[in-house]
């Protein structure tokens, strides 16, 4: 298995509610990131989980929230966004390795209303 | 700091045309570096990649080389099809820090028949 699976591949939430994106990979990478794209624009790095610990924290809002439960399994927990959040979401993974480069899924399309 | 510069575009070119898009980079040492393509609604695909000086990235036609003495990556290739329209991402990551990717601007390709 050489993907990285994103679920949902759309959403569209109002500011009041809270969901959550859903990516997995099981190519036993150690790394796993969350990224944000708007349109025309090259994705940015929201969260790095190395070894399943948060490393790296891009000054995101804390209505963005991640979860990594297990090597496998990384979640990010929406709520109360606002209209600028929608966005392409990208997950990737990589093994840790400056070499190797990430693996990114086909992203979830998020629109907040 | 690191840092990707790519041409600007859009790029438009008729098909079997050959295409040059050009990168250069700003890092320390040796950086590994990729080119990324996304297809229109799609995440991001590794393209190619090098790790080290002199190093020539192919893949489905496409080449890239390594040249440390000007700090490039151009990403060429010697006829393309109307499939290769999308978005190409020269991007880096460091030798020194944290194991981040770092994008360019992206260039957008359009190859019309």
């Amino acid at each position: 298995d050489t993907e990285v699976t994103q679920t949902p591949k759309h959403l569209v939430m109002g500011m009041t509610n809270k969901k959550s994106l859903k990516c997995e990979q099981h190519m036993g990478h150690r790394a796993m990131y969350w990224y944000k794209q708007k349109a025309k624009k090259p994705p940015e790095l929201m969260f790095v989980y190395s070894y399943e610990k948060l490393s790296i924290n891009e000054s995101v809002p804390s209505r963005f929230s991640p979860e990594c439960p297990n090597s496998s399994l990384l979640n990010l927990h929406l709520h109360a966004l606002q209209p600028e959040d929608s966005a392409l979401y990208l997950c990737a993974s990589s093994p840790y390795t400056r070499d190797y480069g990430y693996t990114f899924g086909s992203g979830t399309r998020l629109t907040v209303v | 700091g690191n840092s990707v510069t790519q041409m600007e575009g859009p790029v438009t070119l008729s098909e079997e045309a050959f295409l040059t898009i050009n990168c250069t980079y700003t890092a320390t040492g040796y950086p590994s570096l990729f080119w990324y393509v996304q297809y229109p609604g799609e995440g991001l695909q590794l393209l190619l990649k090098a790790t080290k000086a002199d190093d020539k990235g192919s893949n489905k036609g496409f080449e890239a080389t390594y040249r440390k003495e000007t700090t490039s990556f151009h990403l060429e290739k010697g006829s393309v099809q109307v499939s290769d329209s999308a978005v190409y991402f020269c991007a880096l990551i460091p030798i020194q820090g944290a194991q981040k990717l770092v994008f360019g601007q992206g260039t957008r390709l359009t190859i019309n028949p």
